[in-house]
């Protein structure tokens, strides 16, 4: 079975600007996490979604948002850059439809976005 | 609400020796605990996990942790290390009836030769 695809791999953009992010997660599975990844505060929620709804929601700005397709393939948006969304975004897969952590989470390699 | 600390942000240890990386919680109720680990540039890997039952749960590549309710603690041990566990590692912890993890800032494990 493919493992959760994160693409693209590394980005570079200005800050003011957009970004969007993409996975795909383990086949089958239909919730996808969304995690910020930084040296100074570590590893953060940002939100989850499942059967394409959000779930769940981390303690982040407006300025990101997500969505989830039919398909269950997620992106993840950071509207006007800051220089502190430099990170790296993880995002995690899980068979779990109960909202629950009963199965765990798979996570991808992740997509380091620096702002600069 | 729960939060996890990892109190090491850096550990050597030699190859062939044996390891432990502490890691606290705290939490309420009973937790949902987890070991992930990371290595450079790559994603993060369950090594094991807990729900409930025996506190002392086995993972994988040979790592065991150990659940103590009194010491609000989930430490990590492995009895002789390689040097391909060179990565970092972090605990994790989760309630019950939630999706969401709460991660610990990492420990950094060095493997001299």
């Amino acid at each position: 079975k493919a493992g959760v695809t994160q693409t693209p791999r590394y980005l570079i953009k200005t800050r003011g600007q957009q970004v969007t992010l993409s996975c795909s997660p383990i086949s089958g599975h239909r919730s996808v996490s969304w995690y910020q990844q930084t040296p100074g505060q570590g590893l953060q929620f940002l939100f989850e979604y499942f059967s394409e709804t959000q779930r769940n929601k981390g303690n982040f700005p407006g300025r990101f948002s997500g969505r989830q397709f039919s398909n269950s393939r997620s992106e993840m948006n950071v509207s006007t850059l800051e220089l502190g969304d430099s990170a790296l975004y993880l995002c995690a897969s899980s068979s779990n439809q109960q909202g629950t952590l009963n199965s765990p989470l798979h996570f991808g390699n992740g997509t380091r976005l620096t702002v600069t | 609400a729960q939060s996890v600390t990892q109190p090491d942000i850096h550990i050597t240890v030699s190859e062939g020796a044996s390891l432990e990386l502490r890691c606290n919680y705290s939490y309420g109720a009973t937790p949902y605990l987890f070991w992930y680990v990371q290595s450079p540039g790559q994603g993060l890997q369950l090594l094991l996990k807990y729900f409930s039952g025996d506190t002392l749960v086995q993972g994988i590549k040979g790592f065991e942790a150990e659940f103590k309710r009194s010491q609000s603690s989930f430490n990590l041990r492995k009895p002789s290390v390689h040097w391909s566990d060179a990565a970092e590692y972090f605990c994790a912890v989760g309630a019950s009836g939630y999706s969401t993890l709460t991660f610990g800032k990492g420990t950094m494990l060095l493997v001299s030769p």
